[in-house]
């Protein structure tokens, strides 16, 4: 089955630098990768996803990109913010299902004021 | 994006006894799906929930353990069944969202047994 890699499990980084995380994938057959956010004592919030027929994906500070052939993606968050202080989940899913979903064992990012 | 109501928010539960978690959205969806967050890990799907038929549940999951109910398109239940101290965790329903490609997240039931 699908085996869902991410990188690194904590990120610690300055208040208005870029933080990057990456994950990789298992499956050939994964077509849907989201990225979700949570923060303590809530449910995960997606924050953007990428199918596998587009290779970057941007909204505002954010930007997910994705190379099939290597069967990684990566999540980019640009001028980071104390708010932006979370845990970051990426999956990774071969349809439009919640069965089939395969989370990421997560990244904090701590962001320093 | 739909907004889910999950309840109770957290329990503190007796090991042996059973916990019944409700998840309430606020439009019909065809289905709906329970996650276990283990402390400090990822999710992992426990079952999927279509109204009118048998929940799905995946490997390592039993509906003795974790049976659900879904009796219309906007609410599901999951009920921890004989708990032990392992099944300390957050739970979490899920539904996909129609207004977007995504999937939304109840806010999740923190259980802790003792």
């Amino acid at each position: 089955g699908e085996n869902v890699e991410q990188h690194p499990s904590t990120l610690s980084v300055q208040e208005g630098d870029s933080a990057v995380i990456k994950c990789t994938y298992s499956d050939s057959a994964s077509n849907y990768f989201p990225w979700y956010k949570q923060e303590l004592g809530k449910g995960p919030q997606l924050i953007i996803d990428i199918r596998s027929n587009v290779g970057e994906k941007k909204d505002q500070r954010i930007a997910v990109t994705l190379n099939k052939t290597a069967k990684h993606f990566s999540l980019h968050i640009t001028e980071t913010q104390p708010e932006d202080s979370a845990v970051y989940f990426c999956a990774a899913s071969k349809g439009n299902y919640g069965q089939n979903f395969v989370f990421g064992p997560g990244t904090r990012l701590s962001v320093l004021p | 994006s739909a907004v889910i109501s999950q309840k109770p928010s957290r329990d503190i539960c007796q090991r042996g006894t059973s916990l019944t978690i409700q998840c309430q959205v606020d439009s019909q969806v065809t289905m709906m799906f329970w996650y276990r967050q283990q402390p400090g890990q990822s999710l992992t799907l426990i079952a999927t929930a279509n109204q009118g038929s048998e929940a799905t549940y995946e490997s390592g999951f039993v509906i003795d353990k974790f049976p659900i109910s879904r009796p219309n398109l906007t609410f599901s239940t999951l009920t921890v069944s004989n708990m032990s101290p392992e099944d300390s965790s957050i739970y979490l329903c899920s539904v996909e969202d129609q207004g977007s490609s995504g999937y939304t997240f109840g806010s999740g039931t923190r259980l802790t047994v003792v």
